[in-house]
């Protein structure tokens, strides 16, 4: 069974641009959740998906948005990009009901 | 709000012998899970093992093993004959257990321990 993937692995963006992530779960999950991994401030939680409605949302701004579609996939937005936004940005997926989470590779983002 | 808390930054360890990273975490939770997941150099997040809040008994995942104390809120990872392979970043995280309304919840995570195995 393929494991969750991300594309695009790397991306370098410019102050003020707009950047868009995609995930792809594993085949059969319908969870979906970003986190976003900086040296400074370690793990935080984006926000959640499950049957394309946002179930869950952590303390980040509104610059910060996300979708998911009837196939699971889901993709997360960032608008007007700050410096602060540079980080690795992961997906994790899970079946409905199961505690564990699956992580993707990763998204790094750079933004000069 | 729940936190979690990694005291060791760094650990080095030789290989073959154990090492035991620590972890505690706050919450007025009653029905939860821990998890220790291990994140290579360049290489993706995987679990190590989990362990549901009311099960008293200690999770066990071939050299890895934790030691949970409810009461103290504290939830150590052993690892034992330590290999190369073993080398990471070791995040301990929590998760409340699900409510219903749609959400799985979110992993809650500490800063991280870098292990380095020696040879």
């Amino acid at each position: 069974k393929a494991g969750v993937t991300q594309t695009p692995r790397y991306l370098i963006k410019t102050r003020g641009q707009q950047v868009t992530l995609s995930c792809s779960p594993i085949s059969g999950h319908r969870s979906v959740s970003w986190y976003q991994q900086t040296p400074g401030q370690g793990l935080q939680f984006l926000f959640e998906y499950f049957s394309e409605t946002q179930r869950n949302k952590g303390n980040f701004p509104g610059r910060f948005s996300g979708r998911q579609f009837s196939n699971s996939r889901s993709e997360m937005n960032v608008s007007t990009l700050e410096l602060g936004d540079s980080a690795l940005y992961l997906c994790a997926s899970s079946r409905w009901g199961g505690n564990e989470q699956f992580f993707g590779p990763g998204t790094r983002l750079t933004v000069l | 709000a729940q936190t979690v808390t990694q005291s060791q930054p760094e650990m080095s360890v030789q290989e073959a012998e154990t090492v035991t990273l620590s972890c505690t975490y706050d919450t007025s939770e009653n029905n939860y899970y821990l998890f220790w997941y291990k994140q290579p150099p360049s290489r993706q997040m995987i679990l190590v093992i989990r362990q549901e809040a009311y099960k008293q008994q200690n999770a066990t995942e071939n050299r890895f093993s934790v030691n949970f104390q409810k009461a103290a809120k504290s939830f150590s990872l052993k690892i034992s004959d330590s290999q190369l392979g073993d080398t990471a970043m070791y995040f301990c995280a929590f998760m409340k257990a699900p409510r219903g309304g749609g959400s799985q919840g979110n992993l809650i995570f500490g800063k991280g321990t870098k292990l380095s195995v020696k040879p």
